[in-house]
């Protein structure tokens, strides 16, 4: 099965700080997502990336930026964390084609709370 | 631009209560339907894939029906373990990163 294994569960930081979690597929797949997810807002898209070096704008890339330097490694990071930025974030890979179809699969998620 | 809409957003059965989740959709050219379930604190798990219309897929006690404005999630016969949240996704036909655009979700609590 595929599996995409998110750094953390839960992790507290502190206002200011620059904050990395990270996301490993190991099926290959070469698009990679990040979400947030907040009561009464539902999934929301910060970034994406359809290979390696490329990334593209979600709905809400402010104050967040992606690193995609290998293929299965999709690292979102947050420059200078802020309680706003409170949320559940996840992390989804899909293939380009064929195989699984088209679907997402995500990972366990990581609890961010910011203090 | 591609929308979901799911309703109710929370539902409330008794044990053994049959009902169904609603997911209205418009999208430019259907590539697939998506249901995925979600337990508290963790990410969403993959239930079905939908293609066209007038299919349906099932799965235990879960039955995915589509149309081509919606798609229905049938639960027969609930157990309190179907509680979680139930999230409907599309994915259009002209989407270069096979991106997903979902709804807000319906959560379901099956009550003994």
């Amino acid at each position: 099965d595929v599996k995409v294994t998110q750094s953390s569960r839960y992790l507290v930081k502190r206002t200011g700080e620059k904050v990395f979690l990270e996301c490993v597929q190991d099926m290959d797949h070469e698009n990679m997502f990040w979400y947030r997810q907040d009561p009464g807002l539902g999934l929301r898209l910060i970034y994406f990336s359809y290979d390696v070096k490329m990334k593209e704008k979600g709905d809400i890339p402010e104050g967040y930026s992606v690193s995609r330097e290998k293929k299965e490694r999709f690292s979102l990071i947050l420059e200078s964390a802020s309680t706003n930025q409170t949320s559940m974030y996840l992390c989804a890979s899909s293939s380009r084609g064929g195989g699984h179809p088209y679907g997402y699969t995500f990972g366990s998620g990581t609890r961010l709370t910011v203090v | 631009e591609d929308q979901v809409t799911q309703s109710p957003e929370a539902l409330r059965l008794q044990e053994g209560e049959s009902s169904s989740l609603n997911c209205s959709y418009t999208v430019s050219g259907l590539r697939g339907l998506f249901w995925y379930r979600q337990d508290p604190g963790k990410g969403p798990e993959f239930l079905f894939t939908l293609y066209s219309a007038g299919e349906e897929k099932e799965k235990e006690r879960l039955k995915a029906t589509l149309t081509k404005k919606e798609s229905f999630l049938h639960i027969t016969a609930p157990k309190p373990e179907d509680s979680a949240t139930y999230l409907c996704a599309v994915q259009a036909l002209n989407n270069a990163g096979n991106m997903l655009t979902f709804g807000g979700g319906t959560r379901l609590m099956v009550k003994p």
